[in-house]
């Protein structure tokens, strides 16, 4: 049972870099999120994707951008990285209303931006 | 301003004992919360949910509590088992988009043996 499955889950990148996280999902979801998880701040909704072909924007866009490639991917990119994107990055997918309707999360990359 | 709120940022509590963690929220379009339990360097998993039709929701040593007109709901863990420290984050919907999901900033609880 993979859930959800995010790479890379270390990463240490230099002001200006730019890196994408991969992040897939085979429970068959329609929905996929992108969250950062900072200290006292909980987890904030970067960018979601409601359906296969469509992304909105989150709390926290800036600075980020999506992709939904297929129903299971959904890649998040960073053009240019700055410090202020140090974060833990999830990746989730949501089950619909007939299965409970929960999250479900990656187990997380780590980033740093030196 | 933070939507979800989860204002004690730890707690402790003797084993067998109960362990209560409170969230307290704005919005009242807010219509399903949920509780997450997450382990250092592994993601959140699911736990127990509510619709805000109800004001209890059981499984097993877990008890979610939901008071509306105080805009606040509590998890009620018992007995608590060393097993259960980790952090605990609550999220509520909003009823406007099901896509949107606001997360409190967590409570790490320890349970002592």
């Amino acid at each position: 049972n993979a859930g959800v499955t995010q790479t890379p889950k270390f990463q240490v990148l230099k002001t200006g870099q730019s890196m994408t996280l991969q992040c897939a999902q085979d429970m068959n979801h329609n929905s996929m999120y992108w969250y950062r998880q900072d200290p006292g701040m909980g987890l904030r909704l970067i960018y979601y994707s409601a359906s296969e072909g469509t992304t909105d924007k989150g709390e926290v866009p800036n600075g980020y951008n999506v992709s939904r490639l297929n129903k299971r991917e959904f890649s998040l990119r960073l053009e240019s990285a700055a410090p202020s994107q140090t974060s833990v990055y999830f990746c989730a997918s949501r089950s619909g209303v007939e299965t409970g309707n929960t999250i479900y999360f990656g187990e997380g990359s780590w980033l740093t931006v030196v | 301003d933070q939507q979800v709120k989860q204002n004690s940022p730890s707690l402790s509590v003797q084993e067998g004992r109960i362990s209560i963690l409170n969230c307290d929220y704005t919005n009242s379009m807010f219509d399903y919360f949920l509780w997450y339990k997450k382990y250092p360097a592994e993601g959140p998993t699911f736990l127990i949910s509510i619709s805000s039709i109800k004001d209890k929701n059981e499984d097993g040593r877990f008890t979610v509590f939901l008071n509306k007109s105080a805009k606040h709901l509590s998890l009620h863990i018992v007995p608590s088992q060393p097993g259960d420290s980790a952090v605990y984050f609550c999220a509520a919907r909003d009823g406007y988009n099901f896509n949107k999901f606001y997360f409190g900033s967590g409570t790490k609880l320890n349970v002592k043996p």
